[in-house]
């Protein structure tokens, strides 16, 4: 009965390679996002997508790019990896009601390793 | 200037103390306020959220200033699973529906 999840758990690779993370949520909430917790632990929101619409695409490299092909469902993709993406990169998910925030949901993470 | 400062800790207490976290926001305009918890190595929760006149929600209460723009969390008779990280988060007005700004974090320890 898992709410948001996220594959893989962990990824290793070398620089370079082009990779990709996928999420699912079966909470049936209409916004999805992607965030990045860096070795120092902020938590920096990358994208976000309302109805598989792109609403908040923050300062990141073109490297990273989402794709959400249903409500339940955001993967990101990485070309060329870098170093410094080593991070931990968190899906989540939230209702929207009237335009007003509700809680989000956090998936486990996904713990990337640049070599 | 980043949107939400918080002091770090670590804090180490034993069980049965109380403990204060504050962090303060850069944006005068914010809008909603939240306590986040995130255990070791482990997603981001939800703890609860902070209302203008100060709430509480067992043994943790939260206290929101907006004149001075920070925000405080107390947690009384600290049990060990309390340990973690408290993240501080901050929803600026009129910002983009869902973007949520977070504190690095405030580590708390509570030994035996």
């Amino acid at each position: 009965d898992t709410a948001v999840s996220q594959t893989p758990k962990y990824l290793v690779t070398q620089m370079g390679n082009d990779k990709s993370i996928k999420c699912e949520q079966n909470l049936g909430h209409d916004t999805m996002y992607w965030y990045k917790q860096d070795s120092k632990k902020f938590l920096k929101i990358m994208f976000s997508y309302n109805n598989k619409e792109l609403i908040i695409n923050e300062t990141v490299p073109n490297r990273f790019s989402p794709k959400s092909p249903d409500k339940a469902h955001l993967n990101l993709h990485i070309n060329s990896l870098e170093l410094g993406d080593s991070a931990v990169y968190f899906c989540a998910s939230s209702r929207t009601l009237g335009g007003s925030y509700n809680e989000q949901f956090f998936g486990p993470g996904t713990r990337l390793t640049v070599l | 200037r980043k949107e939400v400062e918080q002091d770090p800790g670590p804090f180490n207490v034993p069980e049965g103390a109380t403990v204060a976290f504050n962090c303060t926001y850069s944006n005068s305009a914010s809008q909603s306020f939240f306590w986040y918890r995130q255990d070791c190595r482990k997603e981001p929760k939800l703890l609860m959220s902070v209302y203008s006149s100060g709430n509480e929600d067992g043994r943790f209460t939260a206290q929101l200033n907006r004149a001075s723009q920070y925000i405080s969390l107390l947690i009384r008779d600290s049990k060990l699973s309390d340990s973690a990280t408290y993240l501080c988060v901050v929803t600026p007005r009129g910002s983009t529906l869902g973007r949520l700004y977070f504190g690095r974090g405030t580590q708390l320890t509570v030994w035996p």
